[in-house]
């Protein structure tokens, strides 16, 4: 258990649809960052988050946004869901902002029918 | 941006052979290398990293070397067991991590 938490671990929902994703970090880590991995794809990173601010992006698309939290949970807001955004999503935290040893949470996944 | 390549894409090996995955990185600027472990529908555990200011790093059956000259890093797993199994993960980083491809290790019994 790498202390990151996230909800739900599952999502079944149709496209067009909008969806959030929370996560809690490791207790004391100031940083977290969200990726998504597809059927037999590597891991995209998305965006991070440090202190409540936006840190750095990634591949995220305008449909995808996230915010972090005075209590440090963030949560992935996936908007006008398509097919093609079924995947495992990660997020991952790190004491500090750059250059920080990652610790994943045990991932949501979403089905877009 | 960084740009990490991982090989192979597969690897399949006897139990208790040697396994070595190989990855290289595009900025020389990235001083922060780290391996993780994904079983299948889980999340990718760390299983070992090494920064720019070391050359190896070994914990038991693992080791990790760097050459920041030639910019690639490689995994090394010794006496491979059945639960070594798994999609392995490099990764490099000097703000963010970007992740190699993945290698699908099979440790045959």
């Amino acid at each position: 258990d790498s202390g990151v938490t996230q909800t739900p671990k599952h999502l079944i929902t149709a496209t067009g649809q909008r969806v959030t994703l929370r996560c809690s970090p490791r207790s004391g880590d100031l940083s977290v960052y969200w990726y998504q991995q597809s059927l037999d794809q590597g891991l995209q990173f998305l965006i991070q988050y440090y202190n409540g601010e936006e840190r750095a992006k990634g591949n995220i698309l305008e449909r995808f946004s996230a915010q972090q939290f005075p209590d440090l949970h963030s949560e992935l807001n996936l908007s006008s869901l398509e097919l093609g955004d079924s995947a495992l999503y990660f997020c991952a935290s790190s004491v500090g902002g750059e250059g920080e040893t990652q610790y994943f949470g045990p991932g949501t996944r979403l089905l877009v029918l | 941006g960084e740009n990490v390549e991982q090989h192979p894409s597969t690897l399949s090996v006897q139990e208790g052979d040697s396994a070595v995955i190989k990855c290289t990185y595009s900025d020389s600027a990235s001083n922060y290398f780290p391996w993780y472990k994904q079983e299948l529908g889980k999340r990718p555990q760390l299983i070992i990293d090494i920064r720019s200011n070391v050359g190896e790093k070994k914990d038991q059956r693992i080791a990790v070397t760097l050459n920041k000259t030639a910019k690639h890093f490689s995994l090394h797993i010794t006496e491979t067991q059945p639960e070594d199994s798994a999609v392995y993960f490099c990764a490099a980083s000097k703000k963010q991590l970007t992740f190699g491809s993945g290698t699908q290790l099979t440790v045959l019994p």
